[in-house]
């Protein structure tokens, strides 16, 4: 198992609510990415933390929005949801910068329905 | 952008070899992966190459070149429990500094007796 946890693990919400996913990263690990996987396709980028910072962002609208803390561990914000956003959304925490030679580790994924 | 391209999916007999495919197309690479994944859980790392050639780790091994935009995963001896969505994921650097990996949409594998 990875040090790399995500709650809650399963969620089920109602379209237009707001939703917030969280992500504790694997330690000795500052950077923190987020995924989503629909189902039967691979994981799609949606953004990568960096010392709190946006650090690259996918095609995603803007109504998907995250957040890092000073422990790396991480939050994903998504406003007014949609159907679509059913999926399993992952979190990935990869090492420090120097060491790209490792690599990243997934948190074991927050199932999303929307209904 | 990124492009990755994978078989969608593989069938291969107990004990047998299979080797999954996977062609990229994209700039600024710096590395390639292949994960693992069982239905329904998250994608555990099997394999990293970021220079041409193969990489052996038991009955996975993993090959690249850079030249061609190609990688391929190899596994041996299949077993039943083998059977999983594989990913390849192109690991590039982005603006900003930043290190993004980039996912197939994954070869699903079967595994028959």
């Amino acid at each position: 198992e990875t040090g790399v946890t995500q709650s809650p693990t399963h969620l089920i919400k109602t379209r237009g609510q707001q939703v917030t996913l969280r992500c504790s990263s694997q330690s000795g690990h500052n950077t923190v990415s987020w995924y989503q996987q629909a189902l039967g396709q691979g994981p799609q980028f949606i953004f990568q933390y960096y010392r709190e910072e946006e650090n690259g962002r996918g095609n995603f609208p803007p109504r998907f929005s995250g957040l890092q803390f000073p422990n790396y561990s991480s939050e994903l914000n998504v406003n007014a949801l949609e159907l679509d956003d059913s999926a399993l959304y992952l979190c990935a925490s990869s090492p420090p910068r120097g060491q790209e030679d490792t690599e990243a580790f997934f948190g074991q994924g927050t199932r999303l329905t929307v209904v | 952008g990124q492009n990755i391209d994978q078989p969608t999916e593989m069938t291969a007999t107990e004990g047998a070899i299979v080797q999954i495919n996977c062609t990229y197309q994209t700039s600024g690479f710096n590395g390639l992966f292949w994960y693992q994944q069982h239905a329904g859980e998250a994608p555990t790392f099997l394999s990293y190459n970021v220079l041409d050639g193969l990489e052996e780790k038991g009955r996975f091994s993993s090959f690249l070149s850079r030249s061609k935009g190609y990688s391929y995963l190899l596994l041996k001896e299949l077993q039943m429990k083998d059977s999983a969505s594989y990913l390849c994921a192109v690991r590039v650097h982005a603006s900003g500094g930043s290190y993004i990996p980039t996912f197939g949409r994954g070869t699903s594998l079967i595994v028959h007796p």
